[in-house]
Parts: C-alpha cells; sequence; structure tokens
C-alpha cells in the first residue's frame, strides 16, 4: 500500500524558515518524480515544485523560485522541501504528492499525503 | 500560464441522479487533463487522467470526456460517498505539475 506521510509544517514567522519532510512507502520511491501542492485556506491547489526520480532536475512554480529548495533521498525514501524567506501568502496545507508515470515529471498525481500544515504569524 | 475555470462552482444533485461538471482552458491543453476528488480532512483521490481514462480502483461511474479546450467529468448515479470537491487539472506544459482550477463543490441536494 502506498503511503505519504507529511511533517515539519507549524507557526512560522513572516520572513522565517521551515523543513518540510515526506516519508514515503509502498512503492519503489527513486523510480518515480516527486512533487509539494499546496491548498491555501478556503482556495484551491497549486503545485509549488517537483523532482525527478533521480533528483537530478528540479521545478518550481514563480511564486516560489529562489525561496524554496525541493530535494529527496533516494535511501531514506523521503522528499523534502526547505522553505526560506516565507510570507504570509505562504500560509497553506502542504501536500507531497507522487508522479504516477516512471521517472519524469509530467503532472499526474496518483498518490497523495494528508498535508502538513503551515501557518504564518506575524 | 494556462487558466483553469471551473463550472459551477456548487452543484446540488440528489443521490442516484447524473451529475455533469465543465473545466474550461484558457487554451489548448490537448487530452492532457485529470480531475481529483477531495473530501475534508483527506488527501486528494486521482479520479481521471489523459482527459478519459480512470485510475485505479475507480468506479465505472465515473466517466471523463473532451479535447482541446473544453471537459466534462460526468458521475452517473451518484452515490453517497461521492459528494465532494472536484478539482481538474491541466498538465499540458508549463508549469510542469499543471495548474488546477479552482474547483466545483458537490453537495447533496
Amino acid at each position: 500500500e502506498v503511503q505519504l506521510l507529511e511533517s515539519g509544517g507549524g507557526l512560522v514567522q513572516p520572513g522565517g524558515s521551515l523543513r518540510l519532510s515526506c516519508a514515503a512507502s509502498g512503492f519503489t520511491f527513486s523510480s518515480h518524480a516527486m512533487s509539494w501542492v499546496r491548498q491555501a485556506p478556503g482556495m484551491g491547489l497549486e503545485w509549488v515544485s517537483g523532482i525527478t526520480g533521480s533528483g537530478s532536475t528540479t521545478y518550481y512554480a514563480d511564486s516560489v523560485k529562489g525561496r524554496f529548495t525541493i530535494s529527496r533521498d533516494n535511501s531514506k525514501n523521503t522528499l523534502y522541501l526547505q522553505m526560506h524567506s516565507l510570507r504570509a501568502e505562504d500560509t497553506a496545507l502542504y501536500y507531497c504528492a507522487k508522479e504516477e508515470r516512471l521517472n519524469a515529471l509530467y503532472g499526474v498525481f496518483d498518490y497523495w499525503g494528508q498535508g502538513t500544515l503551515v501557518t504564518g504569524s506575524s | 500560464e494556462i487558466v483553469m475555470t471551473q463550472s459551477p462552482a456548487t452543484l446540488s444533485v440528489s443521490p442516484g441522479e447524473r451529475a455533469t461538471l465543465s473545466c474550461r482552458a484558457s487554451q489548448s491543453v490537448s487530452s492532457n487533463l485529470a480531475w481529483y476528488q477531495h473530501k475534508p480532512g483527506q488527501a486528494p483521490r486521482l479520479l481521471i487522467y489523459g482527459t478519459s481514462t480512470r485510475a485505479i480502483g475507480i468506479p465505472a461511474r465515473f466517466i471523463g470526456s473532451g479535447s482541446g479546450t473544453e471537459f466534462t467529468l460526468t458521475i452517473s448515479s451518484l452515490q453517497s460517498e461521492d459528494f465532494a470537491v472536484y478539482y481538474c487539472q491541466q498538465y499540458n506544459g508549463w508549469p510542469p505539475g499543471g495548474t488546477f482550477g479552482q474547483g466545483t463543490k458537490l453537495e447533496i441536494k
């Protein structure tokens, strides 16, 4: 059974940093691209960042480029999102999501975690 | 960036009836269109990808159709567990993770 378990969310002041983690199990982690997708309160879904199965290529939404860094440790089956210079508009529930196809990032997410909440506070 | 627009924002339907949800893209996305179901407190669930291919374990009552810029998700004979928010997503080009519509809330009439 595929499982994705996010952690690391919390309350953070504007300009602060936070690192999210996503522990994966039930599939060959290194064979699938992974992404972070967020949902701000009362809003829809927004893709944030993605990384290929090998970790060699990363992608970012314009809204987070230069502030967030996605990475993965395939030996630990874990995905990360390092967030810096956090803004009020980054407040959201952050989901990690598994790419349905092998290796590359196509944008079809067949499994999602339950999410971890990042809240900006002044 | 391709903008996805879903209609209606809220749809009220009785159990056992058919629901039709619409999704429009600001430019052609070919057949690179997916649908997700999202219930409060749960992980989103992939229903359809490639416009009409059901994901593993998705019942046949979920039917996707369309092409280019106009897409439809039809749920025939609604079950109680189908009441949720539904998102369409295009994954044709930039950004690589796609863009989502604002969602349609399917509620019990």
